[in-house]
Order: C-alpha cells, then structure tokens, then sequence
C-alpha cells in the first residue's frame, strides 16, 4: 500500500541546535516533494518545494535533501529558534493529488 | 493580496445534523482542495477541483459528504448527516497550477467542526 511515514515521536532539541526531520514514502514516485509548517488552530504553511532531480535545496536557516532511492526527503534546520517550535508536514504529488504526511511536532527549548 | 477564506471558524453540532462549510481560494488559482484533519494526524484529501471540475475525491465519503465548486471559484463541502467520527478540521487550499506542475498550496484557517 502507499504510505507517507514521518517521525511519529515528537522532536525536543535545545536552542542553537539542528533539528533534523524525516520524510520516507511507499509506493509513490513523486516528481517533488514539499515541506509545509502548521501552528495550532492554523492552517499549514509552505516552506519548501524539491524537485526528484535536485538533491538538495536551502532556505536561509532551511535545508531539505531528497533520495528517490532511498525514497527519503530529510529537513534541517541549522541554530533552531523557540519560534521554530510547530508541526511540520512533509506533501507529495502523486497523480495529480497533493497528499500528506501525519507530520512531525518539533519543540526547542530555550 | 488576499488568503484563503473559510467561513465558519468554528462549529458544534448534534449527530445526525447537517453542517456546511464555505471556502473562497485566492483569486486565479484553478486547483481547489478540501482537506480533513483529525487531532494529531495530517491532512487526509478529501476533494480536489480543477476549475469547477473534479479531479480526485477518492477518499470523501459521498454517501454523507457532498462539495460543489461554483463556477470555479468558491466551494462549499457539506455533511449530511454527521457522525461523531466527523469531528475534525476542515481546511480549504488552493493553489495557482495542478500540483502536478510542481506549485505551492495555500491553505485556509479551517474550520473545526465538533459532532456531539
């Protein structure tokens, strides 16, 4: 079956540190995959989009890789803020569909 | 330039009843999805319009669910009649191409609704 699998366990990490997030998926072929923040009682926010031909793409303190073999998008943040604390989702397109991940929370404690 | 708007933010109803949420995406964006989010999971695709056709909706369970996109532009998704199960967020995105081309979506604050 097609399946979209992230870091089921919340993430903790300290103030300054990189937090590092997974993406794996089953049975789809994405030509992209994107990555998305959601706050609570918010709706989720685009962050960053990586296409099957590029391995890696940054975005000031972000950074996302992307393997089609190993069928894994990884999601960096380098010197992560309190601020930086939300759910991150991960989102590919299969099919003309743009389907989800159960997402991420991350918490960084000052 | 204007977000996605839904209306209503909140919703409490009693099983059985029916409830209707409204959804207006960005100007000139063509794809339309409406998405439910259980507490604690991701967004599960519920419908997708391109224009005011539809693309995919798979996974709405229409003999309950029923969404109509009016004339391309504004949506509406609605229960009838809810269960308990329904209890949820209900998030409109929209985005400018198909997500096949590689485009962003931008999403609605949702609406949650509570079936008691």
């Amino acid at each position: 079956s097609q399946k979209i699998e992230q870091n089921s366990e919340a993430l903790n990490i300290q103030e300054g540190k990189t937090a590092t997030l997974t993406c794996n998926y089953t049975n789809y072929s994405p030509a992209y995959l994107q990555w998305y923040r959601q706050d609570p009682g918010r709706g989720p926010v685009f962050l960053l989009l990586i296409r099957e031909n590029e391995k890696e793409k940054r975005k000031e303190r972000l950074k996302v890789t992307f393997d089609t073999t190993l069928k894994q998008s990884l999601f960096h943040i380098t010197a992560s803020q309190p601020a930086d604390s939300a759910t991150y989702l991960c989102a590919l397109n299969q099919g003309g569909k743009l389907i989800f991940g159960q997402g991420t929370e991350l918490s960084v404690k000052p | 330039e204007a977000g996605v708007a839904q209306s209503p933010r909140y919703k409490i109803i009693e099983k059985r009843q029916s409830v209707a949420f409204w959804c207006n995406p960005i100007s000139g964006h063509a794809t339309l999805y409406w998405y439910q989010q259980i507490l604690g999971q991701g967004p599960k695709l519920l419908i997708q319009f391109q224009n005011n056709g539809v693309v995919d909706d798979s996974q709405l369970p229409k003999d309950r669910f029923s969404a109509e996109r009016l004339k391309g532009v504004d949506s509406t998704l609605k229960i009838q009649p809810a269960k308990l199960e329904d209890s949820a967020v209900y998030l409109c995105a929209s985005s400018f191409l198909d997500p096949g081309q590689g485009t962003e979506a931008f999403f609605g604050q949702g609406t949650r609704l509570t079936v008691v």
